[in-house]
């Protein structure tokens, strides 16, 4: 069974960059037609999609953070990562990585990694 | 806001049946299958049903889902305290080339 595990800083100041890997143990991220996703979620709110991203490189971003996301692959350190600028308070969330397939069958997730916003 | 609506919260009691509804529209799920999440409180959250109707090795046939033109439902029966979390409905959205979450729906077992 696939396992993921977000790592990054827990504190970003902002209008600087936010940076998360995301590590896929269990399985090779290069393996089947899987779509390796990032979703988060405000403390006491709802979730969001940010984006995801197939192993030859192509991307599909949430529209409403898409100048300001980019998703990235590295298959030989079976590894994936989010970056997202320019934040603000607004971007404190849990991050998660997942592995997508069909659509927005997202499975499994995550454990989630706390990034705040704060100088 | 959502595109796709799901009443805030639900309750019912244990031994009881409960629906979530989740409403969108033509670009979602009136074109593409629904997936259900559940998050238990302090949890990732965790595939419940995909395909509309279909459930993953593990989830309790208790729960099922349906999907009828732009709203699909959530049903869970013989209720349990440890059913208490919250119920997200998801959809890919083709205007959007992305997928998109319900608001949430907060089940509580009286």
């Amino acid at each position: 069974q696939v396992r993921l595990q977000e790592s990054g800083p827990g504190l970003v100041k902002p209008s600087q960059t936010l940076s998360l890997t995301c590590t896929v143990s269990g399985g090779s991220i290069n393996s089947g037609y899987y779509f390796w996703t990032w979703i988060r979620q405000p403390a006491g709110k709802g979730l969001e999609w940010i984006g995801r991203i197939y192993i030859s490189g192509s991307t599909n971003y949430n529209p409403s953070l898409k100048s300001r996301v980019i998703i990235s692959i590295d298959t030989s350190r079976n590894q994936f990562s989010l970056k997202l600028n320019s934040v603000t308070a607004a971007d404190t969330a849990v991050y998660y990585c997942a592995k997508g397939t069909d659509y927005a069958r997202i499975d499994p997730w995550g454990q989630g990694i706390l990034v705040t916003v704060s100088s | 806001q959502s595109l796709l609506t799901q009443p805030p919260s639900a309750s019912e009691t244990p031994g009881q049946r409960v629906t979530i509804s989740c409403s969108g529209s033509s670009s979602n799920i009136g074109r593409n299958y629904v997936f259900w999440y559940q998050q238990l409180p302090g949890t990732a959250p965790k595939l419940l049903i995909y395909r509309n109707t279909q459930r993953p090795s593990g989830v309790p046939d208790r729960f099922s889902g349906s999907k009828s033109g732009t709203s699909a439902s959530l049903a869970i029966s013989g209720l349990r305290s440890e059913d208490e979390a919250d119920y997200y409905c998801a959809a890919w959205d083709d205007s959007l080339s992305g997928a998109v979450f319900g608001g949430g729906t907060k089940l509580t077992v009286l």
